[in-house]
C-alpha cells in the first residue's frame, strides 16, 4: 500500500463547478498537509499548508484534513479554466521530508 | 528571480552515456532533493541532502549519485544511463513553509 493515495483523474468539470480533490494517507505520524499545483511541463508549486487536523482557507481554496480518518481534501469553489493542471497531495512526518500523491489531473472547461 | 534553476531543460541521451543534471537555488535553503516524475507514479524522491557536505538515498536511488560541495548546487549524475531514467527530473529546496521546485529536466534516454 502506498503511504498517500490519490485518484489519479482526470477530473473534468465546466467552469463554476465546485471540485472536491481528495488523498488518504496511511501514516498517523504525519503532522504536515500541503497541496501543490503543477501546470504542464512547470514544477509543483505551493498552494496551501495546514497544520494537524482543521480547515484553512485561502480564497476560493479551502483545505481540510482529518487526520481521525486520515483524509485530506481540497476544494476549489467558482472553479475557473485557469485552474486546470494537477494537484498533488504531499503530507510531512517529524523530519522535512515530503512523502507525494501520485496527482489528480483537473480540467476546468469553459 | 529568487528560486531553483535547472540545466538542461531536455536532453535525448544514448544509452550507457554519462550525464549531470544541473540545480542551482539561491534562497539559502538547506535541504535539497531530486525527484523523478513518472506517469502513473507520481514525484519519487531519488536523493537529497540535509545540509551542505551529506547526502542521504531516497526511494529510488540505484543508477544515480549526488554530491553537495555548496549550499547552492545540487547536480545529479547519471554513471550509465538506461532507457528506464527517461523521467521527469525536478530539484527542489525546502524551508519551514515547504518546498520550491525548479522546472524539471526532460530525459529521454535511447
Amino acid at each position: 500500500q502506498k503511504e498517500v493515495e490519490q485518484d489519479p483523474g482526470p477530473l473534468s468539470v465546466p467552469e463554476g463547478a465546485i471540485v472536491s480533490l481528495n488523498c488518504t494517507y496511511s501514516n498517523s505520524a504525519f503532522q504536515y498537509f500541503m497541496w501543490y499545483r503543477q501546470y504542464s511541463r512547470k514544477g509543483p508549486e505551493l498552494l496551501m499548508y495546514t497544520y494537524s487536523s482543521g480547515n484553512k482557507e485561502d480564497g476560493r481554496f479551502t483545505a481540510q484534513v482529518d487526520k481521525s480518518s486520515k483524509y485530506i481534501s481540497l476544494f476549489i469553489r467558482d472553479s475557473q479554466p485557469s485552474d486546470s493542471a494537477t494537484y498533488l497531495c504531499a503530507v510531512r512526518g517529524a523530519g522535512n521530508m515530503l512523502t507525494f500523491g501520485g496527482g489528480t489531473r483537473l480540467m476546468v472547461k469553459p | 528571480i529568487a528560486g531553483i534553476t535547472q540545466a538542461p531543460t531536455s536532453q535525448i541521451l544514448a544509452a550507457g552515456r554519462r550525464m549531470t543534471l544541473r540545480c542551482t537555488q539561491d534562497m539559502r535553503h538547506n535541504a535539497m532533493y531530486w525527484y523523478r516524475q513518472d506517469l502513473g507514479l507520481g514525484l519519487r524522491l531519488i536523493h537529497y541532502s540535509n545540509t551542505a557536505g551529506t547526502t542521504g538515498k531516497g526511494e529510488v536511488p540505484d543508477g544515480y549519485s549526488v554530491s553537495r560541495a555548496n549550499t547552492d548546487d545540487f547536480p545529479l549524475t547519471l554513471a550509465s544511463a538506461v532507457p528506464s531514467q527517461t523521467s521527469v527530473y525536478f530539484c527542489a529546496s525546502s524551508s519551514n513553509e515547504g518546498y520550491t521546485f525548479g522546472s524539471g529536466t526532460r530525459l529521454t534516454v535511447v
